[in-house]
């Protein structure tokens, strides 16, 4: 049971163009969510977070919008730049089993083309 | 500061021999979690320490799979008789809290 999905495993963005990646869940008690990056050969990097008590939240080039009624979140990255190519992994926590952690999404290798 | 460290960064051992995995936490946290990547696949969460105590390990298979935190010293997870479907990157994130996790470098386990 995959309670966080990334159903686009690949995106090829130009440039300077907008990167918009997507990420659903199930459960509704998640409470928090993470952006993670992740380069070969190292481990995940944490890029943004959010609330389930705010729909935005902004960095720099990143910002991370939740849409509770839909239980979708999504990751913009904008301007897009080469050093941005990476897998994008989405984190959802809440309580699982008892306890709370944090539930990944499957990735989503994101390509900019220069 | 230094990072999360883990060693080895790279693990050979053949079927049947025992693998230990080593996770050192920044400095004042305390919470430690373990997780797999297969590959083509994501993080799949195996279990969550605090110092001396298991938390859930709900995502470890019941056999052969063990974790610990010990009072002193770093995170140990360690994997008994290994099989070739034990190959992959094992990563540990460690936390002041629940709502942060900073990421090792990861272990590649192969099992030849």
């Amino acid at each position: 049971d995959q309670q966080v999905k990334q159903n686009s495993p690949s995106l090829s963005v130009q440039e300077g163009r907008i990167s918009i990646l997507n990420c659903d869940y199930t459960n509704s008690m998640f409470d928090y969510f993470l952006w993670y990056k992740k380069y070969p050969a190292e481990g995940p990097t944490f890029l943004i977070s959010i609330s389930s008590i705010k729909d935005k939240n902004e960095d720099g080039r990143f910002t991370v919008f939740l849409n509770k009624s839909a239980k979708h979140l999504s990751l913009h990255i904008v301007p897009s730049q080469p050093g941005d190519s990476a897998v994008y992994f989405c984190a959802a926590k809440g309580v699982t089993s008892g306890t709370y952690k944090y539930i990944f999404g499957t990735g989503t290798r994101l390509k900019v083309l220069a | 500061n230094a990072g999360v460290m883990q060693n080895p960064r790279h693990l050979v051992r053949r079927r049947g021999q025992e693998a230990r995995l080593r996770c050192s936490p920044m400095k004042g946290h305390s919470h430690v979690y373990w997780y797999r990547q297969l590959p083509e696949e994501g993080l799949k969460f195996m279990v969550y320490l605090q110092k001396e105590n298991i938390i859930d390990e709900s995502g470890m298979p019941k056999e052969r799979f063990s974790a610990e935190f010990p009072k002193e010293g770093p995170s140990i997870l360690r994997i008994q008789q290994v099989v070739r479907g034990d190959s992959a990157a094992y990563f540990c994130a460690s936390g002041k809290g629940l709502n942060e996790q900073y990421f090792g470098p990861g272990t590649r386990l192969t099992v030849t």
